[in-house]
């Protein structure tokens, strides 16, 4: 199976600044990367798709990128609701597994 | 709209068992594949199970199989997760999810809001 490892853990940034999280996966999984957003108490949110697209209704300040094995999601400039835990996913091979999530905290 | 609803969730003695189920809404049910994944507390997403849209194929987490079984009515568009022989480690929110276009592998674009399970004596 594919292991996704994501980096890092926590983050702290500051509002209005950029934030950079990062998803690794053990062998390749094209473009098959999807993006989920997850507030306390709530479900996940999708984000991001195809590792560069963005699900209906996201703002533009969210972007992916990469392919094969390196993914990147960036948060231009964050705003308070920004703050949460996010998870990468591939869906390239059988079974789709997540990463552990990364925790965007507030500096 | 799409709408995803579980209950069925509790507080059960390990060992015992539970049946979470989830009833659909704002889309065609009976052509998608479903999935359960979980999240224990303070822990990451598990995907636990899936089944066909027909309800024939059903594929399973290592962690679970042969102690969850996963089942459909499509005449009333609702998934359910039948979970015996539960452990302490079994204890999470399970979300119902679907994937985009109706197959197995993809991405989730909808989910449940989630049923919480306690397992504890």
């Amino acid at each position: 199976e594919i292991v996704m490892t994501q980096s890092p853990d926590t983050l702290s940034v500051s509002p209005g600044e950029r934030a950079t999280l990062s998803c690794r996966a053990s062998q390749s999984v094209s473009s098959n990367l999807a993006w989920y957003q997850q507030k306390p108490g709530q479900a996940p949110r999708l984000l991001i798709y195809g590792a560069s697209t963005r699900a209906t209704g996201i703002p533009a300040r969210f972007s992916g990128s990469g392919s094969e094995t390196e993914f990147t999601l960036t948060i231009s400039s964050l705003q308070p609701e920004d703050f949460a835990v996010y998870y990468c996913q591939q869906y390239n091979t059988w079974p789709q597994l997540f990463g552990q999530g990364t925790r965007l905290e507030i500096k | 709209q799409v709408q995803l609803v579980e209950s069925g969730g509790g507080v059960v003695q390990p060992g015992r068992s539970l049946r979470l189920s989830c009833a659909a809404s704002g889309f065609t049910f009976r052509t998608f594949a479903m999935h359960w994944v979980r999240q224990g507390p303070g822990k990451g997403l598990e995907w636990v199970a899936v089944i066909s849209y027909d309800g024939i194929n059903k594929y399973y987490a290592d962690s679970v199989r042969g102690r969850f079984t996963i089942s459909r009515d499509n005449s009333n568009s609702t998934l359910f997760l039948q979970m015996n022989s539960l452990r302490a480690e079994d204890a999470a929110v399970y979300y119902c999810a679907r994937i985009y276009g109706g197959n197995y592998k993809g991405y989730f674009d909808f989910w449940g809001q989630g049923s919480l399970v306690t397992v504890s004596s």
